[in-house]
C-alpha cells in the first residue's frame, strides 16, 4: 500500500522559531510537493521537487525553503515562523508526468503563536 | 496561467439525494489532465478519478459519475443517492506538464459536501 507520512499531525511554534516539516514517501516517486491549505483558498503549492537536490518554487514560496537530500524525503523549512503561516501543510508525491495522480500525506496542522 | 473554479463552497443535502459538484477550468494547453480528490474529515486527500483532455467520455463508478465537457471547460462530479459517508471536501484539479521536468496540479477552492441522515 502506498504511503506518504508526515512527521507531525499537530505542531505549535512561536513567532520567529525555525520550523522543520518532514515528509517521507515509500513509492520511489520522483516528484514531491508541499502545499498549504487554507479555508476558501484550496491547496496552494509552496515548492516542489522533481529529483534529488532539485527544487522549484510554486505559487507561494515566500517565507519557506525546502530540502531534498534523499529521494524519499522532502523537508519544508520555515526560517522564521510568523503567525500568517498558521495553516494546514500537506505533502504529496507522484511519478513523473502530468497524467499521474499525487498521493497525499495526512497533513500537519501548524499553529504559530 | 491555469485556473480551476469550484463555485459551490458548501452544499448540504439529505441522504439519498443526488448532488452535482461543479468544476470549471482554464488552460491554454491542448494536452492536460483533470482530477477529482476527496478530503474526508481525517484530512488525507484521496484520489478519485483522472481524465485526459482527449477523452470526453463520461465515466461512472458505482454511485459516482463524471461529466467532462471540453466545449464548456467543465468537469462536473455527480454523486447519486448520496450517503453520510460522502460528507467531505471535494477538490477538482488540473495538471500541466512543465518543459523541464515534473508536473504541477492547480486546485480549485474545494466544495464542502454535507450529507445529512
Amino acid at each position: 500500500d502506498v504511503k506518504v507520512t508526515q512527521s507531525s499531525r499537530y505542531l505549535v511554534k512561536r513567532t520567529g522559531e525555525k520550523v522543520f516539516l518532514e515528509c517521507v514517501q515509500d513509492m520511489d516517486h520522483e516528484n514531491m510537493f508541499w502545499y498549504r491549505q487554507d479555508p476558501g483558498l484550496g491547496l496552494r503549492l509552496i515548492y516542489f521537487s522533481y529529483d534529488v537536490k532539485m527544487k522549484e518554487k510554486g505559487d507561494i514560496p515566500e517565507g519557506y525553503s525546502v530540502s531534498r537530500e534523499k529521494k524519499e524525503r522532502f523537508s519544508l523549512i520555515l526560517e522564521s515562523a510568523s503567525t500568517n503561516q498558521t495553516s494546514m501543510y500537506l505533502c504529496a508525491s507522484s511519478n513523473q508526468g502530468p497524467r499521474y495522480e499525487q498521493y497525499f500525506g495526512p497533513g500537519t496542522r501548524l499553529t504559530v503563536t | 496561467a491555469q485556473k480551476v473554479t469550484q463555485a459551490q463552497t458548501e452544499i448540504s443535502v439529505v441522504e439519498k439525494e443526488d448532488v452535482t459538484l461543479d468544476c470549471v477550468y482554464e488552460t491554454r494547453d491542448t494536452t492536460y489532465y483533470l482530477f477529482w480528490y476527496k478530503q474526508p474529515p481525517s484530512g488525507e486527500l484521496v484520489f478519485l478519478i483522472r481524465r485526459n483532455s482527449f477523452d470526453e467520455q463520461n465515466e461512472i463508478s458505482g454511485r459516482y459519475s463524471w461529466n467532462f465537457q471540453k466545449s464548456t471547460s467543465s468537469f462536473n462530479f455527480t454523486i447519486t443517492a448520496s450517503q453520510v459517508v460522502d460528507s467531505a471536501v471535494y477538490f477538482c484539479a488540473l495538471s500541466e506538464a512543465l518543459l523541464y521536468a515534473g508536473n504541477m496540479l492547480t486546485f480549485g477552492g474545494g466544495t464542502r459536501l454535507m450529507v445529512k441522515p
